[in-house]
């Protein structure tokens, strides 16, 4: 079994920051890594594949990188539509979540 | 564009049966593996189950196993999951999702219908 630690669980940022949420699993994983974005009342979109593959379509102020058990997910300059819950996931493990909410 | 649009959920009471529907368009659904994944009200994420694109590979989480059954009808544009004997903790937000698998060892979940509420009371 592989574990997953997402951290931190509540992060509080303003708009502009510079923003890293890590995820570390238990033994090396490759870059077999996503990233979603979770907005209330709203289903997960996937932001990042391979660890560090941007999905068609999302901002490029998102970055994801690591590889084999740590990784990171950054946002480079946050804006108020990225107030959301962030999930890392392998394989059927999804990281225990960040909720990234305004300071 | 890909849509997928979830049905079935409601309130049932434990013990009971419920039967999920995914109605996809927008993409070639028999070339795609799917996946049920659920959420509890004010938690985390949790993978439920997979299926490959003919059916022939499944996979569930062990909080479901020998209780839920994954399936699919691609002439129908159809997933299913099948939910039996339901217990409280089965309380969740039903997401189905397209699933890519890369290399056999990892997968992630591309599109995401918007979910059903399974309630499980009495």
């Amino acid at each position: 079994v592989i574990w997953m630690t997402q951290s931190p669980s509540l992060l509080s940022a303003s708009t502009g920051d510079r923003v890293t949420i890590s995820c570390r699993m238990s033994q090396g994983i490759s870059s077999y890594l996503a990233w979603y974005q979770q907005k209330p009342g709203k289903a997960p979109e996937l932001l990042i594949y391979a660890a560090s593959t941007l999905q068609s379509g999302v901002p490029s102020r998102f970055s994801g990188s690591g590889s084999g058990t740590d990784f990171t997910l950054t946002i480079s300059c946050l804006q108020s539509e990225d107030f959301a819950t962030y999930y890392c996931q392998h394989r059927g493990t999804f990281g225990q979540g960040t909720k990234v909410e305004i300071k | 564009q890909v849509q997928l649009v979830e049905s079935g959920g409601g309130l049932v009471k434990p013990g009971g049966s419920l039967r999920l529907s995914c109605a996809a368009s927008g993409f070639t659904f028999s070339d795609y593996y799917m996946s049920w994944i659920r959420q509890a009200p004010g938690k985390g994420l949790e993978w439920v189950s997979y299926i490959s694109s003919s059916g022939s590979t499944i996979y569930y989480a062990d909080s479901v196993k020998g209780r839920f059954t994954i399936s699919r009808d691609n002439a129908k544009n159809s997933l299913y999951l099948q939910m039996n004997s339901l217990r409280a903790e089965d309380t969740a937000v039903y997401y189905c999702a397209s699933t890519v698998v890369v290399a056999a060892t990892g997968y992630y979940f591309d599109y995401w219908g918007q979910g059903t509420l399974v309630t499980v009371s009495s």
